[in-house]
């Protein structure tokens, strides 16, 4: 089983409102990613977690904040965000093959994201 | 530091026909390499990879593809298109590390393919 799951599917949210996106894998990966998506164009890493832990920022704004309360969940938490972030949120998840570095991603369905 | 370029933004094929989408790599270390495809309104899905062992690689729903070094390419085959083949394909990199470290991947700009009756 290599299932990503993502909750909501869609969402709609004004510029001052606070909301999360939720992640969720039970193949024991232990390394979790958030990417955004605009139409048209290839996904663009975010946030990179590894054992729970904060490996990689991407420089992005602090009006996204990521959060890995365990190994198998992670969460995006928005606020105050602006109609440029409208976009397709994508999680993805892999484990390494142990001393090989060689590892593979798998993607959840996404969240599609509106600010209005 | 590490590209991929896809050549051809858009591909168009016939029904039955080869199906032929084209990436190359740039890097110093031969990297492993992956094809996704993306449904409309859908995440990414993994179509096969390569990271190091037989440089012909076979994958899902008939899709095939061959890490050639010397060219620095990894074209991802089918033989015969089918119409539910219609989508966007990502050709990605990512660095041979060597280690247990989860690095980034980096995406070509999309093929999209379309497939006519």
């Amino acid at each position: 089983d290599t299932e990503v799951t993502q909750t909501p599917k869609h969402l709609v949210m004004g510029m001052t409102n606070k909301k999360s996106l939720k992640c969720e894998q039970h193949m024991g990966h232990r390394a979790m990613y958030w990417y955004k998506q605009k139409a048209k164009k290839p996904p663009e890493l975010m946030f990179v977690y590894s054992y729970e832990k904060l490996s990689i920022n991407e420089s992005v704004p602090s009006r996204f904040s990521p959060e890995c309360p365990n190994s198998s969940l992670l969460n995006l938490h928005l606020h105050a965000l602006q109609p440029e972030d409208s976009a397709l949120y994508l999680c993805a998840s892999s484990q390494a093959t142990p001393g090989t570095g060689k590892e593979t991603q798998y993607f959840g369905p996404g969240t599609r994201l509106l600010v209005l | 530091a590490q590209s991929v370029t896809q050549l051809g933004s858009h591909v168009s094929v016939s029904e039955g026909a080869l199906v032929l989408l084209r990436c190359n790599y740039s890097s110093s270390v031969p990297p492993y390499l992956f094809w996704y495809v993306q449904y409309p309104n859908q995440g990414l899905q993994l179509l096969l990879k390569y990271t190091s062992a037989a440089t012909l690689v076979k994958g899902i729903n008939g899709f095939e593809a061959e890490f050639k070094k010397s060219e620095t390419s990894f074209h991802l085959t089918k033989p015969s298109a089918h119409m539910s083949d219609a989508a966007e394909y990502f050709c990605a990199v990512r660095p041979n590390a060597g280690g247990t470290s989860y690095g980034k991947l980096t995406f070509g700009q999309g093929t999209i393919l379309t497939v006519h009756p």
